[in-house]
């Protein structure tokens, strides 16, 4: 069955450093989502990406935040200058059209120092 | 701004039991109404979803119940299994710009045998 798979499954990093967190979409899917999970909390939209650009964007994803499909088939989340509250569960996740499933990926999580 | 809420927060029964969720939404203009399962550490995966031209769903000992009046759905899970255990999130989708699912708290189930 195909699936979302994402790396690194954890990254450790220090504060104000960039952390680019990576993602391998099902191949078919042309919607493309970064959501974001705080421990013991529920799963937030950060950004959707169809068309090759966002297409919508949550008040997470501000300036320190890019999204970029360098190919035909990775898709990556990058944050410029992390800070401790970026601390989170990380997921991709993918579909291929409206109102239909969004399968996830593992997660990556990030844990800013 | 959208949001959706969703209760109880915990749930405990009894093996065999019954389980229901609710959730309720905000934005009018949702019109696909997704439920995940949430293993400890694992991905969000996608139990049943409905959409809204459709008031009720079911696959074996799920079912989904939709009223778009009240803007309020719930899951129902019965003869609960030990392995019906996990955090269940309900999410709803706006096809006005994209796909973004606004995700419910959570409802961590515990069901014991």
């Amino acid at each position: 069955e195909p699936e979302v798979t994402q790396t690194p499954s954890h990254q450790v990093t220090q504060m104000g450093q960039e952390v680019i967190l990576r993602c391998v979409p099902i191949s078919n899917h042309l919607y493309f989502y970064w959501y974001r999970q705080i421990l013991g909390q529920k799963v937030e939209f950060l950004v959707s990406f169809y068309n090759n650009e966002i297409s919508e964007k949550s008040e997470i994803f501000d300036d320190q935040f890019s999204v970029e499909r360098p190919d035909g088939s990775n898709f990556t989340l990058k944050i410029r200058s992390t800070k401790l509250e970026d601390s989170a569960m990380y997921f991709c996740a993918s579909s291929d059209g409206r109102n239909t499933e969004a399968f996830f990926g593992q997660g990556t999580r990030l844990t800013v120092v | 701004g959208e949001n959706v809420e969703q209760h109880p927060s915990t749930l405990s029964v009894q093996e065999g039991d019954s389980a229901v969720i609710k959730c309720t939404y905000s934005d009018s203009a949702s019109n696909y109404f997704p439920w995940y399962k949430q293993e400890l550490g694992k991905r969000p995966q996608l139990i049943i979803d409905i959409r809204s031209n459709v008031g009720e769903k079911k696959d074996q000992r799920i079912a989904v119940t939709l009223n778009k009046t009240a803007k309020h759905f719930s899951l129902h899970i019965t003869e609960t299994q030990p392995e019906d255990s996990a955090v269940y999130f309900c999410a709803a989708s706006s096809s006005y710009n994209t796909d973004k699912l606004i995700f419910g708290t959570g409802t961590r189930l515990q069901v014991f045998p």
